[in-house]
């Protein structure tokens, strides 16, 4: 299987200021033949189910804000919130689909400072 | 506007067989990737399997011996069983789907079914 680590845990931002997390897979999700990154990203506020932000490691679904953008490429990725919002308040997740069993990182809590 | 919706028994005891079943509105099964995804206590999200247009079914190891996922064409759903059920296979079960591009990411949820395993 291929493990997804996220770090940190948790971050507690001050609103308007950036907040970073990172995820490293234990192999590459880097596909050859088309050049994307299988890797995912997953907002979950409490009490919801999870919403996707982000696919191919750096592209926005429709409807999520700017202010979400993605980066890395083989096995290592970045969230980044570039001016954290109230509603932002979430547990965030990278997820890898390059190969079954698709499988998750453990989760970063993003919380207000 | 596809929507998933899912029902199940909620509370099981220990050896017991876990079913739920995911209604999908909106949409046809034909085409997609159909996911079922378990949210642990903790919060971690594990894949449990997933079954495609062609009807057959990739489990996690995890689970491979205990697991089957079908399609019911006729009601346009698609189900989960595991057998077996222990307190560990306590969380939440969602059904899920990709779209388009993302066929093999979760766009769409069901609402989550919170199954307890204790005797």
């Amino acid at each position: 299987d291929i493990v997804m680590t996220q770090s940190p845990d948790s971050l507690a931002v001050s609103l308007g200021e950036r907040a970073t997390i990172h995820c490293k897979s234990s192999q590459s999700v880097l596909h050859s033949s088309n050049n994307k990154n299988y890797l995912g990203w997953y907002q979950q506020k409490p009490g919801q189910t999870p919403k996707l932000l982000i696919y191919w490691a750096s592209t926005r679904e429709s409807g999520v804000p700017d202010r979400f953008s993605g980066s890395g490429s083989g096995t290592d990725f970045t969230l980044t919130i570039s001016s954290l919002q109230a509603e932002d308040v979430a547990v965030y997740y990278c997820q890898q689909y390059y190969v079954t069993p698709r499988t998750f990182g453990q989760g970063t809590k993003v919380e207000i400072k | 506007q596809v929507q998933l919706q899912q029902w199940g028994a909620g509370l099981l005891k220990p050896s017991e067989t876990l079913s739920l079943t995911c209604a999908v509105y909106g949409g046809s099964l034909s085409g997609y990737y159909w996911t079922w995804i378990r949210q642990s206590p903790g919060g971690g999200l594990e894949w449990i399997g997933e079954i495609n247009h062609s009807e057959a079914p990739d489990y996690n190891p995890s689970f491979k011996s205990r697991v089957t996922i079908s399609f019911d064409k006729s009601k346009n759903h698609f189900s989960l069983k595991l057998i077996s059920v222990t307190a560990a296979d306590s969380g939440i079960y969602y059904c899920a789907r990709g779209e388009n591009l993302k066929q093999l990411l979760f766009v769409y949820w069901g609402q989550g079914t919170l199954v307890t395993v204790s005797s």
